[in-house]
């Protein structure tokens, strides 16, 4: 187990629906990504946190959002949900932003499931 | 404009055999090549990785090849196993630009 805890582990929205999910990374971690798995796909990157801080940003719409908090846990926030945004959400933690990021830790996913 | 592609998407090899995964990328300013492990309901875990100026790293049955000038890289895995069965993905990770991308992934059956 890499320590990274996601909440919740499964849930299911409508279309336009608004959906907060969260992460808690690794102790000592202070970096957090999140990707977007497709089925049957790779995961894609969404964004990344350091210090609160957005620091780099995928090929998604600005519905995509997030936060992190002082104790480095973050949200990913998604607005007017489509149904392609059925997927698994992986949150991963790495210690740094610069030689030490290249490693991340995954916790298990949220599976949305947009109807 | 997919920068990682991998090959095969699915692959089937008996107990005791060697499993080959291939990977190939675009972007020259990658500079850290991991291989993720998934099993179903999981989030991927890191299982070995090589940078650019090393040929070869292998950790146990787990052996990455790395052919600079080809853009390639590729995972072997030496005397594979029933637990081995899961999906793999390549990554090419950029220190710049801060991130991982990945390729689609392999799904690894091994036959007792």
């Amino acid at each position: 187990e890499t320590g990274v805890t996601q909440s919740p582990t499964h849930l299911i929205k409508t279309r336009g629906q608004q959906v907060t999910l969260r992460c808690s990374s690794q102790s000592g971690h202070n970096t957090v990504s999140w990707y977007q798995q497709a089925l049957g796909q790779g995961p894609q990157f969404i964004f990344q946190y350091y210090r609160e801080e957005e620091n780099g940003r995928g090929n998604f719409p600005p519905r995509f959002s997030g936060l992190q908090f002082p104790n480095y846990s973050s949200e990913l926030n998604v607005n007017a949900l489509e149904l392609d945004d059925s997927a698994l959400y992986l949150c991963a933690s790495s210690l740094g932003v610069t030689a030490t990021n290249e490693k991340l830790f995954f916790g298990s996913g949220t599976q949305l499931s947009v109807l | 404009q997919q920068q990682v592609k991998q090959s095969p998407q699915s692959l089937i090899v008996q107990k005791g055999g060697i499993s080959i995964i291939n990977c190939a990328y675009e972007n020259t300013a990658f500079d850290y090549f991991p291989w993720y492990q998934q099993f179903p309901g999981k989030g991927p875990a890191l299982l070995i990785a090589i940078r650019p100026d090393v040929s070869e790293k292998k950790e146990g049955r787990f052996t990455i090849s790395f052919n600079k000038s080809a853009k390639q890289f590729s995972l072997h895995i030496m005397d594979s196993q029933p637990g081995d069965s899961a999906t793999y993905f390549c990554a090419a990770y950029n220190t710049n630009a801060g991130k991982s991308t990945f390729g689609d992934g392999t799904t690894l059956t091994v036959k007792p």
